[in-house]
Protein backbone atom coordinates (compact mmCIF):
# COMPACT_ATOMS: atom_id res chain seq x y z
CA UNK A 1 0.00 0.00 0.00
CA UNK A 2 1.14 3.33 -0.91
CA UNK A 3 1.37 5.23 1.84
CA UNK A 4 3.72 7.86 4.19
CA UNK A 5 4.58 6.66 7.52
CA UNK A 6 5.43 8.84 10.34
CA UNK A 7 6.67 7.65 14.14
CA UNK A 8 5.95 8.66 16.76
CA UNK A 9 2.37 9.46 16.58
CA UNK A 10 2.27 10.86 19.83
CA UNK A 11 5.23 12.52 21.90
CA UNK A 12 5.95 14.16 24.59
CA UNK A 13 8.79 15.67 25.74
CA UNK A 14 10.48 18.54 28.12
CA UNK A 15 12.53 21.69 27.02
CA UNK A 16 15.81 21.01 25.93
CA UNK A 17 16.33 17.28 24.97
CA UNK A 18 16.95 17.07 21.21
CA UNK A 19 14.29 14.78 19.16
CA UNK A 20 13.92 12.85 15.98
CA UNK A 21 10.29 12.41 14.25
CA UNK A 22 10.91 10.28 11.14
CA UNK A 23 8.89 10.16 8.05
CA UNK A 24 9.17 7.28 5.38
CA UNK A 25 7.81 7.04 2.32
CA UNK A 26 7.34 3.93 -0.24
CA UNK A 27 6.35 5.63 -3.24
CA UNK A 28 9.49 6.74 -4.71
CA UNK A 29 8.83 10.44 -4.24
CA UNK A 30 11.59 12.92 -4.99
CA UNK A 31 10.06 15.61 -2.65
CA UNK A 32 8.82 15.60 0.74
CA UNK A 33 7.84 18.34 3.12
CA UNK A 34 7.26 18.96 6.88
CA UNK A 35 4.28 21.13 7.74
CA UNK A 36 3.18 21.93 11.46
CA UNK A 37 -0.55 22.77 12.01
CA UNK A 38 -1.70 25.28 14.91
CA UNK A 39 -5.33 26.24 15.86
CA UNK A 40 -5.83 29.11 13.71
CA UNK A 41 -2.80 29.10 11.57
CA UNK A 42 -3.77 26.32 9.36
CA UNK A 43 -0.64 24.57 7.57
CA UNK A 44 2.82 25.70 7.29
CA UNK A 45 5.51 24.26 5.67
CA UNK A 46 8.65 24.11 8.18
CA UNK A 47 11.20 22.30 5.57
CA UNK A 48 11.27 20.64 1.80
CA UNK A 49 13.21 18.47 0.05
CA UNK A 50 13.68 18.16 -3.83
CA UNK A 51 15.80 14.81 -3.75
CA UNK A 52 18.58 13.47 -1.92
CA UNK A 53 20.90 15.99 0.03
CA UNK A 54 18.70 18.74 -1.94
CA UNK A 55 16.90 20.26 1.18
CA UNK A 56 15.64 23.97 1.54
CA UNK A 57 13.43 26.28 4.23
CA UNK A 58 10.06 26.89 4.31
CA UNK A 59 8.14 29.61 6.05
CA UNK A 60 8.75 28.53 9.32
CA UNK A 61 11.99 26.68 9.72
CA UNK A 62 13.72 28.48 13.05
CA UNK A 63 14.17 25.19 15.38
CA UNK A 64 14.14 22.88 13.05
CA UNK A 65 16.42 21.03 11.13
CA UNK A 66 16.18 18.37 8.24
CA UNK A 67 18.32 15.59 6.35
CA UNK A 68 17.71 13.67 3.51
CA UNK A 69 20.12 10.83 2.89
CA UNK A 70 17.72 8.27 1.25
CA UNK A 71 15.11 9.29 -0.56
CA UNK A 72 12.27 7.74 1.15
CA UNK A 73 13.23 8.73 4.53
CA UNK A 74 13.03 13.04 5.89
CA UNK A 75 13.39 12.90 9.47
CA UNK A 76 13.05 16.09 11.07
CA UNK A 77 15.47 17.39 13.86
CA UNK A 78 14.61 19.42 16.84
CA UNK A 79 17.89 19.93 18.37
CA UNK A 80 16.61 22.27 21.48
CA UNK A 81 12.89 21.94 21.48
CA UNK A 82 10.74 24.68 23.58
CA UNK A 83 7.17 24.77 24.24
CA UNK A 84 6.11 26.72 21.49
CA UNK A 85 7.03 24.03 19.37
CA UNK A 86 4.19 22.17 20.44
CA UNK A 87 2.07 21.26 17.58
CA UNK A 88 0.66 18.77 15.08
CA UNK A 89 3.30 17.54 12.91
CA UNK A 90 2.59 16.30 9.14
CA UNK A 91 5.11 14.87 6.56
CA UNK A 92 4.09 15.03 2.86
CA UNK A 93 5.78 13.58 -0.56
CA UNK A 94 4.93 13.71 -3.87
CA UNK A 95 6.57 12.90 -7.24
CA UNK A 96 9.70 15.64 -8.37
CA UNK A 97 8.29 15.78 -11.92
CA UNK A 98 6.25 18.54 -12.51
CA UNK A 99 4.32 19.03 -15.03
CA UNK A 100 2.58 22.03 -15.88
CA UNK A 101 2.51 22.70 -11.97
CA UNK A 102 0.80 19.27 -11.07
CA UNK A 103 1.02 19.04 -6.85
CA UNK A 104 -0.57 15.78 -5.27
CA UNK A 105 0.76 15.74 -2.40
CA UNK A 106 0.29 12.77 0.11
CA UNK A 107 0.37 13.23 3.81
CA UNK A 108 1.52 11.09 6.40
CA UNK A 109 -1.22 10.74 9.92
CA UNK A 110 0.73 12.61 11.94
CA UNK A 111 3.22 13.59 14.69
CA UNK A 112 1.62 15.21 17.71
CA UNK A 113 4.32 16.50 19.66
CA UNK A 114 3.98 18.16 23.31
CA UNK A 115 7.17 20.43 25.08
CA UNK A 116 6.72 20.84 28.65
CA UNK B 1 4.55 34.90 -3.54
CA UNK B 2 0.75 33.47 -4.75
CA UNK B 3 -1.38 33.75 -1.45
CA UNK B 4 -4.94 32.57 -1.25
CA UNK B 5 -7.27 33.43 0.68
CA UNK B 6 -10.54 31.98 1.86
CA UNK B 7 -13.56 32.20 4.29
CA UNK B 8 -12.54 30.83 7.71
CA UNK B 9 -15.82 29.16 8.03
CA UNK B 10 -19.03 27.91 6.60
CA UNK B 11 -22.00 26.39 8.09
CA UNK B 12 -24.57 24.09 5.74
CA UNK B 13 -27.15 21.23 5.66
CA UNK B 14 -26.92 18.02 4.40
CA UNK B 15 -28.38 17.56 1.30
CA UNK B 16 -27.44 21.40 0.12
CA UNK B 17 -24.46 22.21 -2.10
CA UNK B 18 -21.67 23.95 -0.63
CA UNK B 19 -19.46 26.27 -2.86
CA UNK B 20 -16.35 27.47 -1.36
CA UNK B 21 -14.33 30.42 -2.98
CA UNK B 22 -10.88 30.57 -2.68
CA UNK B 23 -8.96 34.35 -4.10
CA UNK B 24 -5.86 33.86 -5.40
CA UNK B 25 -4.52 37.13 -7.11
CA UNK B 26 -0.67 36.41 -7.73
CA UNK B 27 -1.20 33.50 -9.13
CA UNK B 28 1.97 32.34 -11.60
CA UNK B 29 0.88 31.25 -15.39
CA UNK B 30 1.45 28.05 -14.78
CA UNK B 31 0.10 27.29 -11.58
CA UNK B 32 -2.68 25.07 -10.71
CA UNK B 33 -5.23 25.73 -8.47
CA UNK B 34 -6.02 21.76 -5.74
CA UNK B 35 -7.89 22.06 -2.84
CA UNK B 36 -7.47 19.30 -0.08
CA UNK B 37 -9.64 18.12 2.80
CA UNK B 38 -8.89 17.69 6.38
CA UNK B 39 -10.52 15.83 9.00
CA UNK B 40 -9.88 16.11 12.21
CA UNK B 41 -6.25 14.89 13.40
CA UNK B 42 -6.20 13.24 10.57
CA UNK B 43 -3.49 14.15 7.31
CA UNK B 44 -4.84 16.93 4.45
CA UNK B 45 -6.50 14.38 1.26
CA UNK B 46 -6.19 16.19 -2.29
CA UNK B 47 -9.76 16.56 -3.69
CA UNK B 48 -9.45 18.12 -7.27
CA UNK B 49 -6.74 20.27 -9.26
CA UNK B 50 -7.75 22.45 -12.01
CA UNK B 51 -5.89 24.98 -14.54
CA UNK B 52 -8.79 26.61 -16.01
CA UNK B 53 -12.72 26.60 -16.55
CA UNK B 54 -14.16 23.31 -14.89
CA UNK B 55 -12.94 20.37 -13.72
CA UNK B 56 -15.35 17.66 -12.18
CA UNK B 57 -14.47 14.39 -10.21
CA UNK B 58 -16.64 12.27 -8.18
CA UNK B 59 -16.12 14.44 -5.16
CA UNK B 60 -16.54 17.77 -6.27
CA UNK B 61 -16.18 20.25 -9.14
CA UNK B 62 -13.64 23.34 -9.39
CA UNK B 63 -14.94 26.29 -11.20
CA UNK B 64 -11.59 28.79 -12.44
CA UNK B 65 -13.01 31.85 -14.49
CA UNK B 66 -10.40 33.25 -16.89
CA UNK B 67 -8.64 34.99 -15.39
CA UNK B 68 -7.61 32.78 -12.53
CA UNK B 69 -7.65 35.33 -9.65
CA UNK B 70 -10.25 33.23 -8.11
CA UNK B 71 -11.32 29.45 -7.86
CA UNK B 72 -14.76 27.77 -6.57
CA UNK B 73 -14.65 24.05 -4.45
CA UNK B 74 -18.37 23.29 -5.35
CA UNK B 75 -19.30 19.71 -3.05
CA UNK B 76 -22.70 18.38 -4.46
CA UNK B 77 -25.32 17.45 -1.66
CA UNK B 78 -23.21 17.39 1.41
CA UNK B 79 -23.28 15.16 4.51
CA UNK B 80 -22.38 14.84 7.70
CA UNK B 81 -19.31 13.35 6.85
CA UNK B 82 -18.38 16.17 4.42
CA UNK B 83 -17.85 18.38 8.00
CA UNK B 84 -13.78 19.23 7.12
CA UNK B 85 -11.12 21.79 6.79
CA UNK B 86 -10.83 22.56 3.07
CA UNK B 87 -7.68 23.91 1.64
CA UNK B 88 -7.29 25.99 -1.14
CA UNK B 89 -3.42 25.72 -2.79
CA UNK B 90 -1.58 27.16 -5.62
CA UNK B 91 1.65 26.77 -6.25
CA UNK B 92 4.40 29.30 -5.88
CA UNK B 93 4.27 32.03 -8.57
CA UNK B 94 7.95 33.38 -7.83
CA UNK B 95 10.12 30.03 -7.16
CA UNK B 96 8.06 27.84 -9.72
CA UNK B 97 9.02 24.34 -9.35
CA UNK B 98 10.81 24.57 -6.46
CA UNK B 99 8.28 22.46 -4.47
CA UNK B 100 7.67 25.79 -2.14
CA UNK B 101 3.54 25.56 -1.25
CA UNK B 102 1.22 27.77 0.13
CA UNK B 103 -1.45 26.38 2.17
CA UNK B 104 -4.42 28.95 2.82
CA UNK B 105 -6.15 29.10 6.07
CA UNK B 106 -8.45 26.91 5.01
CA UNK B 107 -12.23 27.06 5.73
CA UNK B 108 -14.22 24.85 8.15
CA UNK B 109 -17.13 23.49 6.63
CA UNK B 110 -19.60 22.23 9.59
CA UNK B 111 -22.31 20.50 8.10
CA UNK B 112 -25.45 20.11 9.88
CA UNK B 113 -27.99 17.50 9.90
Amino acid sequence: EAQVTQNPRYLITVTGKKLTVTCSQNMNHEYMSWYRQDPGLGLRQIYYSMNVEVTDKGDVPEGYKVSRKEKRNFPLILESPSPNQTSLYFCASRPGQVFRGYYEQYFGPGTRLTVT
Amino acid sequence: LAKTTQPISMDSYEGQEVNITCSHNNIATNDYITWYQQFPSQGPRFIIQGYKTKVTNEVASLFIPADRKSSTLSLPRVSLSDTAVYYCLVGDGERRNTGKLIFGQGTTLQVKP
